[in-house]
């Protein structure tokens, strides 16, 4: 079968920096993605990783292990704007999205 | 460039009645998608168009549910009957190419069975 595990929910304060992580166990492997969905929203690209490292953009980071099956996202400098749902997807020949995790804020 | 359009926003329909729902891809994306998300849970695949083909039907939940893609433009899911179960959020997305590229998705149709 295939499955991805995240944490369900994640709190952090405003300003801080967070982690999200996902493993994976899926059939077939090509890449690791990240998604942001805020409530009501569209699900909307944040990054991807392809190779073993650490992709940066902006404030967001991706890093992915593929001999550990595992990835994270790192958000720094907290926003307010960034309480969202966070979602690991695997793509396979197909794009199988982790439960996601929800991202709690505190001023 | 349009972004992926989905039609209706919402719908509400009572058990036992059918619903399309409607969803155009970002003209030139080879690759569609239909997922459903249920009370705030996973997003789950439900399948995968290349073109106008059926590339993987694997989440599709049973055969009340019957998806096409005319022509490898827009695509159609319906749902008939439909069930109390089947209410959710359905999202389409769609991307040009699929190792690495990233899907657009959809606003979402919320829909809801009565």
């Amino acid at each position: 079968g295939q499955s991805l595990e995240q944490p369900s929910e994640v709190t952090a304060v405003e300003g801080a920096i967070v982690q999200i992580n996902c493993t994976y166990q899926t059939s077939g492997f090509y890449g690791l993605s990240w998604y942001q969905q805020h409530d009501g929203g569209a699900p909307t690209f944040l990054s991807y990783n392809a190779l073993d490292g650490l992709e940066e953009t902006g404030r967001f980071s991706s890093f992915l292990s593929r001999s550990d099956s595992y990835g994270y996202l790192l958000l720094q400098e907290l926003q307010m704007k960034d309480s969202a749902s966070y979602f690991c997807a695997v793509i396979d020949d197909k794009i199988i999205f982790g439960k996601g995790t929800r991202l709690h804020i505190l001023p | 460039e349009a972004g992926v359009t989905q039609f209706p926003s919402h719908s509400v329909i009572e058990k036992g009645q059918t619903v399309t729902l409607r969803c155009d891809p970002i003209s030139g994306h080879d690759n569609l998608y239909w997922y459903r998300r249920v009370m705030g849970k996973e997003i789950k695949f439900l399948l995968h168009f290349v073109k106008e083909s059926k590339q993987d039907e694997s989440g599709m939940p049973n055969n009340r549910f019957l998806a096409e893609r005319t022509g490898g433009t827009y695509s159609t899911l319906k749902v008939q009957p439909a069930e109390l179960e089947d209410s959710g959020v359905y999202f389409c997305a769609s991307s040009r190419g699929l190792y690495g590229t990233e899907a657009f998705f959809g606003q979402g149709t919320r829909l809801t069975v009565v």
